[in-house]
């Protein structure tokens, strides 16, 4: 099975400032890679998908990254409302698996 | 709009049994391969299984710790989903969601129902 390395697990980062996440796969996974943002009591959200295409309607402060192993998630400047955790998802086959998590706060 | 709605969760015994659904509108269901993903706050998110379409002859894959456990099916009549959990396990409590999965995996989830295996 495939295992997503993600780091750091939680970072504290101001408004306007430019913050990455990072998901390592254990295997090569082409671009098979997604990421959601999650608020406190809610489901998942779909942000970016196949690693750098961005889900319709979401804004275009959120970007990715990547193929084969080594994937990146960034806020180009981090805005209230996007304090969350965040998740990246491997679906390159199955099983599929999710990364640990990012909590964002705000410093 | 997309709109998932799970129900069916509630709290069960160990060893008990309980099956959740999935209500599903404002997409062609029988066209959609179907997940299920659950999530606890000790080990995060986890994929639960698949199941394909009628055309790809509704094929169900699962994750090795619900295998032979539970099962996932379909009612493309009704455009429900459904998670059947046997032999439930303190381990299983979680947030149960359902999701729609294309090719460009997982997008569209559920507000899930929340499942508690305890004595």
């Amino acid at each position: 099975d495939i295992r997503m390395t993600q780091s750091p697990s939680s970072l504290s980062a101001s408004i306007g400032d430019r913050v990455t996440i990072t998901c390592q796969a254990s295997q090569d996974i082409n671009d098979s890679v997604n990421w959601y943002q999650q608020k406190p009591r809610k489901a998942p959200k779909l942000l970016i998908y196949a690693a750098s295409h961005l889900e319709p309607g979401v804004p275009s402060r959120f970007s990715g990254t990547g193929s084969g192993t080594d994937f990146t998630f960034t806020i180009s400047s981090l805005q209230p409302e996007d304090i969350a955790t965040y998740y990246c998802l491997h679906y390159d086959y199955f099983p599929y698996s999710f990364g640990q998590g990012t909590k964002l706060e705000i410093k | 709009e997309v709109l998932l709605v799970e129900s069916g969760g509630g709290l069960v015994k160990p060893g008990g049994s309980l099956r959740l659904s999935c209500a599903a509108s404002g997409f062609t269901f029988s066209n959609a391969w179907m997940s299920w993903v659950r999530q606890t706050p000790g080990k995060g998110l986890e994929w639960v299984g698949r199941i394909k379409t009628k055309t790809d002859s509704e094929t169900a894959d699962y994750t090795a710790p619900v295998k032979g456990r539970f099962i996932i099916s379909r009612d493309d009549s009704k455009n429900t989903l459904n998670l059947q959990m046997n032999s439930l396990k303190n381990e299983d409590t979680a947030v149960y969601y359902c999701i729609t999965d294309p090719a460009s995996g997982l997008d569209y989830w559920g507000q899930g129902t929340l499942v508690t295996v305890s004595s």
